[in-house]
């Protein structure tokens, strides 16, 4: 049971690069979501899904695009990185009283 | 607006000494209110997560307190070890909100020999 998984762990970008950040559960868990995490600031929530198929935005989700194709993957597609997007990203999954966290994604975008 | 405000930002500490983090919110309606401890660059791991009723919960050597009535919480580390060196996040979700947590900035700690 690895839990929540990301990746890659570093990323270094050009700004005008898109990428897709990964991130998979193996807990069953219908509720993922992303965050980014930048300092002196708490997490934001970018996107978040209940279920395969449906997504939904949360509090920052300009520049970011997800998709749910599976209960399991839940991946984060950032369309043309810019410098403001440079951060911390994390991904979430949520059972009914828990929400379990992935080792996140440092971005740098140049 | 929901705010989760942490003090102290951050705190230095010896070893076995104790310590007591603060988390205001103004979050309503409350749902819950959880405690994360963040390693530096990992992901944040559940301490605790406390319902409104609740207003004592402890686990191991951390013990959250929760009161609903000033919309405070705190959260004590007994007998610090160096491990306990991170961030302590507070987190409060609101009620009938599914995807809407408000997280703090942290409590960054560090236990010194």
């Amino acid at each position: 049971n690895a839990g929540v998984t990301q990746t890659p762990k570093f990323q270094v970008l050009k700004t005008g690069q898109s990428m897709t950040l990964q991130c998979a559960q193996d807990m069953n868990h219908e509720y993922m979501s992303w965050y980014r995490q930048d300092p002196g600031m708490g997490l934001r929530l970018i996107h978040y899904s209940v279920g395969a198929g449906i997504t939904d935005q949360g509090e920052v989700p300009n520049g970011y695009n997800v998709s749910r194709s599976t209960t399991e993957d839940f991946p984060l597609r950032l369309l043309s990185a810019a410098p403001s997007q440079t951060s911390v990203y994390f991904c979430a999954s949520r059972s009914r009283n828990e929400q379990f966290f992935g080792p996140g994604t440092r971005l740098t975008v140049l | 607006k929901n705010q989760v405000e942490q003090s102290p930002q951050s705190l230095i500490i010896l070893e076995g000494k104790n310590c007591t983090l603060q988390c205001n919110y103004t979050v309503s309606p409350f749902s819950n209110l959880r405690w994360y401890k963040q390693d530096t660059g990992r992901g944040p791991v559940s301490l605790t997560i406390m319902t409104f009723s609740e207003n004592t919960k402890s686990n191991g050597r951390y013990t959250a307190t929760l009161d609903a009535d000033t919309k405070q919480s705190s959260l004590h580390i007994t007998a610090s070890q160096l491990s306990d060196s991170a961030s302590y996040i507070c987190v409060v979700s609101a009620t009938g909100t599914a995807s809407k947590l408000t997280f703090g900035t942290g409590t960054r700690l560090q236990v010194t020999l």
